[in-house]
């Protein structure tokens, strides 16, 4: 039963398009977060919420947009997307803020 | 600017052997380093955790040492085993930031 679970685990699209990522996390924690890994290895952190409120936005292009509709779901939605969002996206969850994060699986986004 | 960073790229190590993966960082207010495993096409997995009022926390075959005037941490692995083949990701987080900086990972490959 996988505790932090995120789909699709690989998409590809093209440039312009709009697509969501979904992330569940069945652990009952208050703090989720999307991670991002380019292609020189960072991984990154992209937003976080706690209990559904944004926490963290990191200097992310307004294209990107999370949406968390209750405490153990965390959506990304990516719109008009470009090359350089080619990258695999985590989703994480921690019990509180600052408590050890736990990943999903990672979702691999190649825009062509 | 990497404030978190893993200067090995890669390490090779036999079996039976202890592994030794370092990390580094410049941020003097981080308290608190976790260690990650990631193998391919997976997210990372929690290994051990450290607080900054330590310096030595250990989980079976994993011990993990602060420095905190060097401004290091590392990670053994006693054995090593095959299994344990597979990047190794420390984080660093500072308090009331409510997120982790990545290092970019070593590849450790232990050889039967």
């Amino acid at each position: 039963d996988t505790a932090v679970s995120q789909t699709p685990k690989y998409l590809v699209t093209q440039m312009g398009n709009d697509k969501s990522i979904k992330c569940e996390q069945n652990l009952g924690h208050d703090t989720m977060y999307w991670y991002k890994q380019d292609s020189k290895k960072f991984l990154k952190i992209m937003f976080s919420y706690n209990n559904k409120e944004l926490i963290i936005n990191e200097t992310v292009p307004n294209r990107f947009s999370p949406k968390s509709p209750d405490k153990a779901h965390l959506n990304l939605h990516i719109n008009s997307l470009e090359l350089g969002d080619s990258a695999v996206y985590f989703c994480a969850s921690s019990r509180v803020v600052g408590n050890t994060i736990y990943f999903g699986e990672g979702s691999w986004l190649t825009v062509v | 600017d990497q404030q978190v960073k893993q200067n090995s790229p890669s390490l090779s190590v036999q079996e039976g052997r202890i592994s030794i993966l370092n990390c580094d960082y410049t941020n003097s207010m981080f308290d608190y380093f976790l260690w990650y495993k990631k193998y391919p096409a997976e997210g990372p997995t929690f290994l051990i955790s450290i607080s900054s009022i330590k310096d030595k926390n250990e989980d079976g075959r994993f011990t993990v040492f602060l420095n905190k005037s060097a401004k290091h941490l590392s990670l053994h692995i006693v054995p090593s085993q095959p299994g344990d083949s597979a990047v190794y990701f420390c984080a660093a987080s500072a308090a009331g930031t409510y997120k982790y900086i990545f290092g970019t990972g070593t590849r450790l490959k232990v050889l039967a």
